[in-house]
């Protein structure tokens, strides 16, 4: 069964920092890997999708890659900004399946 | 271009009541798939539409729950009765290409509470 995990849980950081986000996932037979944005109150906006024969996907100041020997896909974000504060969620689809982690919650202090 | 819309987007009800929410894809989109987050947990999926046959309704909690996508185009999604564990917030989301490869495009769901 695909277990979906990110760490941190949150993360908070100065403006104009690099960071990076971790996602991990049991089942390497993946199909393709997404990560998501979510605000408070809102639904969840696409940020990136990466197909299983891929290993980077990259738009503008977001960069994720993904490793499916290793299990794992990392968002990085350059130059952060108070504008990034939101949710962040990696979902992997597995045979139709999508399982999605509990996210982890950025902060970017001004 | 018109994305994913949901309604209603709160609801508010009494433990017993029926409610049904409803879902537009993305006009051309055959895929259609329901999730729900419950309070402090991950998003969890319930089930999955192509066109108006259930692919995938192995996420369904129990049969209270009645997804239904008549003519492939909208979708609504019946609790009946309500229970307290019902509370949360159920999304839709829709794609063009099966899940397999598809991007997801998430509508901004509807918050269900469950007094």
């Amino acid at each position: 069964k695909q277990e979906v995990t990110q760490i941190p849980a949150a993360l908070s950081v100065p403006e104009g920092e690099n960071l990076v986000l971790n996602c991990s996932f049991t089942d390497s037979a993946i199909y393709n890997l997404q990560w998501f944005r979510q605000d408070p109150g809102k639904g969840l906006t696409s940020l990136l999708l990466i197909q299983s024969s891929q290993r980077e996907q990259t738009s503008g100041r977001l960069n994720a890659s993904l490793d499916k020997s290793s299990g794992r896909s990392t968002l990085y974000i350059a130059a952060s900004q108070p504008g990034d504060s939101a949710t962040y969620l990696c979902a992997s689809v597995v045979a139709s399946k999508i399982i999605f982690g509990s996210g982890t919650r950025l902060s970017i202090r001004p | 271009e018109a994305g994913v819309t949901q309604f209603p987007s709160h609801s508010v009800i009494e433990k017993g009541q029926t409610v049904t929410l409803r879902c537009d894809p993305i006009s051309g989109h055959d895929n259609l798939y329901w999730y729900r987050r419950v309070m402090g947990k991950e998003i969890k999926f319930l089930l999955h539409f192509v066109k108006e046959s259930k692919q995938d309704e192995s996420g369904m909690p129990n049969n209270r729950f009645l997804a239904e996508r008549t003519g492939g185009t909208y979708s609504t999604l019946k609790v009946q009765p309500a229970e307290l564990e019902d509370s949360g917030v159920y999304f839709c989301a829709s794609s063009r290409t099966g899940g397999n490869t598809g991007e997801l495009f998430f509508g901004e769901g509807s918050r269900l509470t469950v007094l």
